[in-house]
Parts: C-alpha cells; structure tokens; sequence
C-alpha cells in the first residue's frame, strides 16, 4: 500500500527564516506534486516534479525530488506572511490512475 | 483557472436522506475524483473515474456511489446521509500527457456538507 508522509504536521516560524518541509513516499513513483491550500479554500497546484534530481523554484519556494530515497522536500527561504497555508504532497500510484495525498503540513509564519 | 465547478457549495441535511453532489468540467479531461478532507486526514479518495462510465472505488468508498455518463459530470451520491459523512468535498480532473504521463490535478472549489 503506498502511503505518504510529512514532516512536520505544524510548523509556526518567524519572518525571514528558511525551513524545510519533508515529504517521505513508501513506494516507486515517476512524478510528484505539490499544493498549497489556503484556509477555506481549494488547493492550488505548485510543483510537477518529473523525475529524479528535478528541481523547481517559485520565489521563495524551492521543490525538489529524490526518487532512490523516495523523499521529496519543499525548502521556504526568507518566509512571509504570505506563506501562510497547508502544503501538502502527493504521489502518483504507478500503473493506476490514483494520487495519494499526506497529511499535509501546516504553515504559519509570524510576523 | 481549469474549469470546475461543484454544487451544491454548501449544504445542510438531515441523516438518512439521500444527497447528491454534482462535479462539472469544462477541459475534457479524462479522470475525475472524489476527495473528502477531514481535519488530521488530508484528503482521501472516495472514488474515480477514468471514463464515461468507468469508476473504481478509492480508500473510503463505503457508503458512496458515482455516476459519470458524459465526460463532463462526475456525480457523488450518499444514498443514505450520515453524520460521520459530514465533512469537505473535493472533485479535482487531471489527463495524461503525449507520454501517458500522469499531470498534476486541478481542483475544485469544494462543497461543505453537514449532515445532521
């Protein structure tokens, strides 16, 4: 059974700080994605990662995919307010068509 | 923004009566899916589509039905409404590319469902 998992669940940090969000998968998968959801509303796509070493930026967010360890990990560099959101991962499970979410990681950034 | 929309948005029932919950597309895009988001659960998947009729069930399928008869409705029915179904749901679309490569989803904006 694949799962997903995230660390950590919560995360309260100052402005201008970084931090890293890690994203643990139990099996072999070709892409994983990367959502924000802002509280009330839907999620929003943030990162495709294709294959292994892919990395991908956005302002203050960095995504990138390790597939031999199965850990992805989201880097918040110099975090604003703006930050403020539940990010989560997911996996596609190879050879069905379904997607498998963890848990998701609760961010707020103090001003 | 991809075209999806839900209804109803928002909802209140009573338990024991049956509700349904309409997904709409616009993108033509091949699978659909059936999510709920429960505090300390993420989403989980109720069921999918990977076809005009074709459906499968996902982890928490139990106590839900689908129908999709043309590629842009995604239908999600609780025959039987009850309070522990009280909870946020999302329909979210995504296609393969020229690779039979999965793409990323796109969701819709939710429906918050109560059952009483």
């Amino acid at each position: 059974e694949l799962k997903v998992e995230q660390n950590p669940l919560f995360l309260s940090m100052q402005e201008g700080k970084n931090y890293t969000i890690y994203c643990n998968y139990s099996t072999t998968s070709d892409r994983l994605y990367w959502y924000r959801q802002d509280p009330g509303k839907s999620l929003e796509s943030l990162f495709v990662l294709l294959s292994n070493g892919a990395v991908k930026q956005e302002g203050r967010l960095m995504a990138s995919l390790d597939t031999k360890a199965r850990l992805s990990t989201l880097h918040i560099t110099a975090a604003v307010h703006d930050l403020s959101a539940t990010y989560f991962c997911a996996v596609d499970s190879s050879g069905t068509y379904k997607y498998i979410f963890g848990t998701g990681t609760r961010l707020k950034v103090l001003a | 923004d991809a075209g999806i929309t839900q209804s109803p948005r928002h909802k209140v029932t009573e338990t024991g009566t049956p509700v349904t919950l309409r997904c709409h597309q616009t993108e033509n895009h091949r699978y659909m899916y059936w999510y709920r988001q429960d505090p300390g659960h993420g989403l989980r998947l109720i069921h999918y589509s990977y076809g005009v009729k074709d459906t499968d069930k996902g982890e928490v399928s139990d106590g839900y039905s689908v129908s999709r008869s043309k590629t842009e409705d995604f239908l999600l029915t609780l025959e039987s409404a009850t309070s522990s179904q009280t909870s946020v749901y999302f329909c979210a679309i995504s296609e393969v590319d020229s690779g039979s490569s999965y793409n990323e989803q796109f969701f819709g904006p939710g429906t918050r469902l109560t059952v009483l």
